[in-house]
């Protein structure tokens, strides 16, 4: 199947500085992205949703200006976690689609935990 | 909102049992519904999914039926080995497609030699 990659998938950063996630469709390009949060015990829960060349899609209670995403090409959507702080420790799980609007079957990356100190 | 509950975990059965893994969801209209699993140190993979009742879902021996009487879609499987240990996730979405999935907490399933 299609492949999604994450990078890194573990950083450990101090207080206040920022940490950018890179989530890459090796094979596919994916017109569609979506970012995922999990914490521990819980449920994944959709942070947002990017399509190539345009703003973010965020979901209610999801601070934009806080999770920075950008979808520039067609393989490659970021999310940068500005200013962290320790209540953003999680796991950062990115997908992507390759069908117009995500209506297909997603891939999943690996996932990026990030730990704030 | 819609929402997915399923079986807490983890699960631990021997070679051969039978899985069965429960899951049932609230959601407005008639969701589609998906089992992702995730094999330690691998992302999601779509498993199986059913979009309509009465829909079987069905691979690598799993299988799952959409019950719009109970809200439910079980993940089971008759003989499980070593190799389907792994966290098994449910989930829905309401767009017909994988668009905006709403998951569940996920079950780890174990299964020993």
């Amino acid at each position: 199947g299609a492949v999604v990659s994450q990078h890194p998938s573990w950083v450990i950063c101090k207080s206040g500085t920022s940490v950018k996630i890179e989530c890459r469709s090796l094979d596919f390009q994916a017109t569609t992205m979506f970012w995922y949060r999990q914490f521990p015990k819980k449920s994944l829960m959709l942070m947002a949703t990017s399509n190539e060349g345009s703003k973010a899609t965020y979901e209610q209670g999801v601070e934009k200006d806080k999770f920075l995403i950008n979808h520039a090409s067609l393989t490659l959507s970021t999310l940068t976690v500005t200013s962290a702080h320790p209540e953003d420790s999680s796991f950062y799980i990115c997908s992507a689609d390759w069908t117009p609007g995500g209506t297909g079957e997603l891939f999943f990356g690996e996932g990026s935990r990030l730990t704030v100190l | 909102g819609d929402s997915v509950t399923q079986m807490e975990g983890p699960v631990t059965l021997s070679e051969e049992a039978f899985l069965t893994i429960n899951c049932t969801y609230t959601a407005t209209g008639y969701p589609s519904l998906f089992w992702y699993v995730q094999y330690p140190g691998e992302g999601l993979q779509l498993l199986l999914k059913a979009t309509k009742a009465d829909d079987k879902g069905s691979n690598k021996g799993f299988e799952a039926t959409y019950r719009k009487e109970t809200t439910s879609f079980h993940l089971e499987k008759g003989s499980v080995q070593v190799s389907d240990s792994a966290v098994y996730f449910c989930a829905l979405s309401d767009r017909g497609g994988s668009e905006k999935l709403v998951f569940g907490k996920g079950t780890k399933l174990t299964v020993n030699p």
